[in-house]
């Protein structure tokens, strides 16, 4: 069965550009969440949604960020306009309902100059 | 709120050695408690888990057992492969929470030869 999937795998822009991150999440899984990974912060979860409407968009940084998800199949996060401190890398996981395990893609690698 | 607790790394050990990764946690309610692990260049990937007090996870020669008393979810290994170098994640999730985790900050292993 085919796991997570995030596009690109890697994206380098420059500092003002608009990125967008893709995410497909497991056929079935209703539950997406979206993390951002760095060596100074660590695994932050930006934002979560529970069939398709957003639950808690507490880790988004700022509102040059926004993340929808317009089906079960389907979820984007956006970051316009982009800066260097946005450099890190951004995994997108899903799952079932009821307390289960949570299931990462490979992750995008954004690199802003 | 609720919080996860590692012990920081990086911890360095020879192939066959015993590993102890120690996790302790708070939570208000009784949480189910995760490991995961995440190899360079990848995404996290389920370990293990345990979902109520004294359950024990397990999985590829790995162990972890859910002590309420003592509040922690230490992972441990009798005898590690270069192979299990990586980033070890513990996470827990409220019931009831909507399949949020909270992650620990990662500990990193490094088995040499």
């Amino acid at each position: 069965d085919a796991g997570v999937i995030q596009s690109p795998r890697h994206e380098v822009t420059e500092m003002g550009q608009e990125v967008t991150l893709r995410c497909k999440p497991i056929s079935g899984h209703n539950s997406l969440f979206w993390y951002r990974q760095t060596m100074m912060r660590g695994l932050e979860l930006l934002i979560y949604f529970n069939n398709n409407v957003p639950i808690d968009d507490s880790g988004m940084p700022e509102d040059r960020f926004s993340a929808k998800m317009p089906n079960a199949s389907f979820s984007t996060l956006k970051i316009q306009p982009s800066e260097p401190r946005d450099s890190a890398v951004y995994f997108c996981a899903s799952s079932l309902a009821g307390n289960q395990p949570q299931h990462f893609g490979d992750g995008t690698r954004l690199s802003i100059l | 709120g609720d919080s996860v607790t590692q012990m920081e790394g990086p911890v360095t050990l020879s192939e066959e050695a015993f590993l102890t990764i120690n996790c302790t946690y708070t939570a208000t309610g009784y949480p189910s408690l995760f490991w995961y692990v995440q190899y360079p260049g990848e995404g996290l990937q389920l370990l293990l888990k345990a979902t109520k007090a004294d359950d024990k996870g397990s999985n590829k020669g790995f162990e972890a057992t859910y002590r309420k008393e003592t509040t922690s979810f230490h992972l441990e290994k009798g005898s590690v492969q270069v192979s299990d170098s990586a980033v070890y994640f513990c996470a827990l999730s409220e019931k009831g929470g909507g399949n949020k985790l909270t992650f620990g900050t990662g500990t990193q292993l490094k088995v040499e030869l």
